[in-house]
């Protein structure tokens, strides 16, 4: 069962405007929370985290949002910029070192 | 510094054979985890090893394996391979895989079993 969820396979955004993706989860005692970026052959690679004892983390373009009520993570990107296409994956752990829960990813199209 | 790095990159294999994987993490690291991708379920956790010893476990059958070595660098073995084997395998490292530690994945190794 999937306890983390992405459920836009995909996202298409014009150049310049905000881009926002949604992640749900159902495990209550997940704590810490990783947006990943991934290239078509690459591995994914970090972009952001947000820990359960905030509710906003920003990084340049990047802010993570949690909902711990509504078990909802978003991620908003502004401006969104061509280079910024790529799939996104959500990802959530409990206190338990490395073994994060993935959801399925959502593939952003940043059209010039 | 150099990062993850995940040989070999693509491979080959029939079904009922076995195979076997390799990761070497980024220098300092200890944690090792191992991830498979494919299209319909995302990435799924494997295994996690740190220092040696498996540390964590996801749902996989027992065909799935692993270890790790004194250097840090793991392997991941999968016997009898089936054709729904055929997926991305990720490795990732981290310092000490603690909670907040961020983790860094390899370029991945593709396996096709036909």
């Amino acid at each position: 069962d999937q306890q983390v969820k992405q459920n836009s396979p995909s996202l298409s955004v014009q150049e310049g405007r905000i881009s926002i993706l949604n992640c749900d989860y159902t495990n209550s005692m997940f704590d810490y929370f990783l947006w990943y970026k991934k290239y078509p052959a690459e591995g994914p690679t970090f972009l952001i985290s947000i820990s359960s004892i905030k509710d906003k983390n920003e990084d340049g373009r990047f802010t993570v949002f949690l909902n711990k009520s509504a078990k909802h993570l978003s991620l908003h990107i502004v401006p969104s910029q061509p280079g910024d296409s790529a799939v996104y994956f959500c990802a959530a752990s409990e206190d338990t070192g490395n073994q994060f829960y993935f959801g399925t990813g959502t593939s952003l199209t940043v059209i010039p | 510094k150099a990062g993850v790095t995940q040989t070999p990159r693509y491979l080959i294999k029939t079904r009922g054979q076995q195979v076997t994987l390799s990761c070497s993490p980024i220098s300092g690291h200890r944690s090792v985890s191992w991830y498979q991708q494919t299209p319909g379920q995302g990435l799924q956790f494997l295994f996690e090893y740190f220092s040696e010893t498996q540390r964590n476990k996801g749902n996989f059958p027992g065909r799935f394996s692993g270890r790790q070595f004194s250097n840090s660098r793991s392997e991941m073995n999968v016997s009898t391979l089936e054709l729904g084997d055929s997926a991305l395998y990720l490795c990732a490292s981290s310092l000490d895989g603690t909670e907040f530690d961020t983790i860094y994945f390899g370029e991945g190794s593709w396996l096709t079993v036909v």
